[in-house]
């Protein structure tokens, strides 16, 4: 069975500049979750989808992150413009529940990005 | 709200040592589930347990050991005989009910050989 799929691996920017990371979750997953993992500390949930839904987006920083989950699969997130503070690896996380927050999540390897 | 807290940041032990990562909880709800991930060098979270609240059965999964104790909120894992492979950060989660992951800061295990 293939995991979760996610690209690029590392990307470099300039602050201001805009930057997209894209996720494939498991086949069949009906929930798909962005989270963000800063050095030294753990994952935080950006937003939680639920098939092409949003479940949970109350941590995400609307005013310059956004996140689409078309047609219920693939999914990206997208930061414009992006700040220092971005700096973290980017991790999609999927299940295949419907209320997925109680049960076990398979994650990708992340995007590590990194803002000059 | 809900809070877990990993006191230890950074282990390390000798090969063939036995070692326990301590993890310490905060929730108001009665239904919960904890949870304990491993992340390794390549950067994949790799699911190790899950519990519900109601089940506070120790659990044994090979060289792998839980410790559920909900008098002192704790849900602490033992890795017994440890091997240079369980290098890893490894990090405790909590959720309630039909609400988002909340992870601890990680405990860093470095076996050295």
């Amino acid at each position: 069975e293939a995991g979760v799929a996610q690209s690029p691996r590392y990307k470099i920017i300039e602050k201001r500049q805009s930057v997209a990371f894209w996720c494939n979750p498991i086949s069949g997953h009906a929930t798909l979750y962005w989270y963000q993992q800063i050095l030294g500390q753990g994952p935080k949930l950006l937003i939680q989808f639920q098939n092409n839904g949003v479940v949970d987006d109350s941590q995400l920083p609307k005013d310059r992150f956004s996140a689409e989950r078309l047609k219920g699969v693939d999914s990206t997130l997208k930061i414009q413009p992006a700040k220092l503070e971005d700096s973290a690896v980017y991790l999609c996380a999927s299940s295949p529940g419907w209320f997925g927050t109680n049960e076990k999540l398979f994650f990708g390897s992340g995007t590590q990005l990194s803002v000059l | 709200a809900q809070k877990v807290t990993q006191a230890q940041t950074e282990i390390s032990v000798v090969e063939k040592e036995d070692v326990t990562l301590d993890c310490v909880y905060e929730t108001r709800d009665t239904t919960y589930y904890l949870f304990w991930y491993k992340q390794p060098p390549s950067g994949e979270l790799v699911f190790l347990i899950r519990r519900n609240s109601f089940d506070e059965q120790n659990e044994i999964s090979g060289r792998y050991s839980w410790n559920f104790q909900k008098s002192t909120s704790s849900f602490n894992f033992t890795i017994t005989a440890s091997q240079v492979v369980d290098s890893a950060v490894y990090f405790c989660a909590l959720s309630e009910v039909n609400t988002p992951l909340v992870f601890g800061k990680g405990t860093r295990l470095s076996v050295i050989a």
